[in-house]
């Protein structure tokens, strides 16, 4: 199994909504991460679990909270957002191996609106 | 720095013609290389990776990617395209110098595949 799976697919929230974005894999990976992605470009990444301990966060403003419950879910807590934070949000998990660098399996993402 | 090129925003080719994509990367020693394909509004698929050895990468769906360190590139190739390819395409790099977890991705190049 190399899925990794996000819920909600959508998600339309007003700026003083709050709201959690799940990630979950089976796959055994040590290593989990959140990405944000704008129209027409690449992904950012924005934090990086390693070990269920946070091992990057990306200088990412507060009001986005990342959340490892285990080592299968990766949460992402959302609390008064603004306009430009709508994107699509990306997950993803690899091995936790020497060095960090390895296949990373993104799931099929969150579309993110803030009205 | 490290860093990832990929020259064309966007690409048009007949159904049956053959394919390149041009990445060129930026890096301080042995990358890890990878070329994602990502449908609309979907997460992104890994198409293939090259950690070491054979310089030459067969991916999946028919793609292939070359490594060649002394033009500093890793373009994706496919002998006959397919209305089905078309999407965007991310060429990414790797490894220790970019801090183990993080992978740099190139802005992406859309292909469009004409009947």
């Amino acid at each position: 199994d190399t899925e990794v799976t996000q819920t909600p697919k959508h998600l339309v929230m007003g700026m003083t909504n709050k709201k959690s974005l799940k990630c979950e894999q089976h796959m055994g990976h040590r290593a989990m991460y959140w990405y944000k992605q704008k129209a027409k470009k690449p992904p950012e990444l924005m934090f990086v679990y390693s070990y269920e301990k946070l091992s990057i966060n990306e200088s990412v403003p507060s009001r986005f909270s990342p959340e490892c419950p285990n080592s299968s879910l990766l949460n992402l807590h959302l609390h008064a957002l603004q306009p430009e934070d709508s994107a699509l949000y990306l997950c993803a998990s690899s091995q936790d191996i020497a060095g960090g660098t390895d296949t990373q399996y993104f799931g099929p993402g969150t579309r993110l609106t803030v009205l | 720095a490290q860093s990832v090129t990929q020259p064309d925003i966007h690409i048009t080719v007949s159904e049956g013609a053959s394919l390149e994509l041009r990445c060129n990367y930026s890096y301080g020693a042995t990358p890890y290389l990878f070329w994602y394909v990502q449908s609309p509004g979907q997460g992104l698929q890994l198409l293939l990776k090259y950690f070491s050895g054979d310089t030459l990468v067969q991916g999946i769906k028919g793609f292939e990617a070359e490594f060649k360190r002394s033009q500093s590139s890793f373009n994706l190739r496919k002998p006959s395209v397919h209305w089905s390819d078309a999407a965007e395409y991310f060429c990414a790099v790797g490894g220790p110098l970019t801090g183990g977890f993080k992978t740099i991705f190139g802005a992406g190049t859309r292909l469009f595949v004409k009947a």
